[in-house]
């Protein structure tokens, strides 16, 4: 059974700088990768979708990076914002996914 | 894009009771899942919900506990039956679009007493 891994589990940085998260899974032969935002109480905002053919995916200040070999991936957010405060979530899957437990990102105005 | 929404936001609802869940897309899609978010936990995957046939559980879940319907390619409910406090969770409805991105709706926050 494919199990996801989010490192680190919480991360909080000022304001502007520029952050990674990080994300790998047991299974390599993987569909599909998808990265979500959650914020409190509400449901999930997908951000970016790396299908299995592809490395990379750039959304804004947003880019994913995908490395079946390795089994990991990365989300790297760009000039961080206080709004940017949520939990990052990063999926696997075909159809139906498999997801990693997340990573709290609180951005200090 | 899939916009979807759920019906009800939130519940609390007495041990021993069922609870139906809606969940509407604005769009026709080939697939819909039913997920479950426990406190402080990640998403865990229920069933997927067949159009026109019997949902497809994951190991841990089964159809008498989480009945599921999808009558159309727009429109599903999944049903909570029996309920005990460990059934309280958010429960959540994505639906899987031609370009295999999937979408979320809100969630509907569920409390048992």
């Amino acid at each position: 059974k494919q199990e996801v891994t989010q490192i680190p589990a919480a991360l909080s940085v000022p304001e502007g700088e520029n952050l990674v998260l990080n994300c790998s899974f047991t299974d390599s032969a993987i569909y599909n990768l998808q990265w979500f935002r959650q914020d409190p109480g509400k449901g999930l905002t997908s951000l970016l979708l790396i299908q299995s053919s592809q490395r990379e995916q750039t959304s804004g200040r947003l880019n994913a990076s995908l490395d079946k070999s390795s089994g990991r991936s990365t989300l790297y957010i760009a000039a961080s914002q206080p709004g940017d405060s949520a939990t990052y979530l990063c999926a696997v899957g075909a159809n139906n996914l498999f997801f990693g437990t997340g990573t709290r990102l609180t951005v200090i105005p | 894009s899939a916009v979807i929404s759920q019906k009800p936001s939130r519940d609390i609802c007495q041990r021993g009771t069922s609870l139906t869940i809606q969940c509407q897309v604005d769009s026709q899609v080939t697939m819909m899942f039913w997920y479950r978010q426990q406190p402080g936990q990640s998403l865990t995957l229920i069933a997927t919900a067949n159009q026109g046939s019997e949902a497809t559980y994951e190991s841990g879940f089964v159809i008498d506990k989480f009945p599921i319907s999808r009558p159309n390619l727009t429109f599903s409910t999944l049903t909570v039956s029996n309920m005990s406090p460990e059934d309280s969770s958010i429960y959540l409805c994505s639906a899987l679009d031609g370009a295999y991105e999937q979408y979320f709706g809100p969630g509907t926050r569920l409390t048992v007493t």
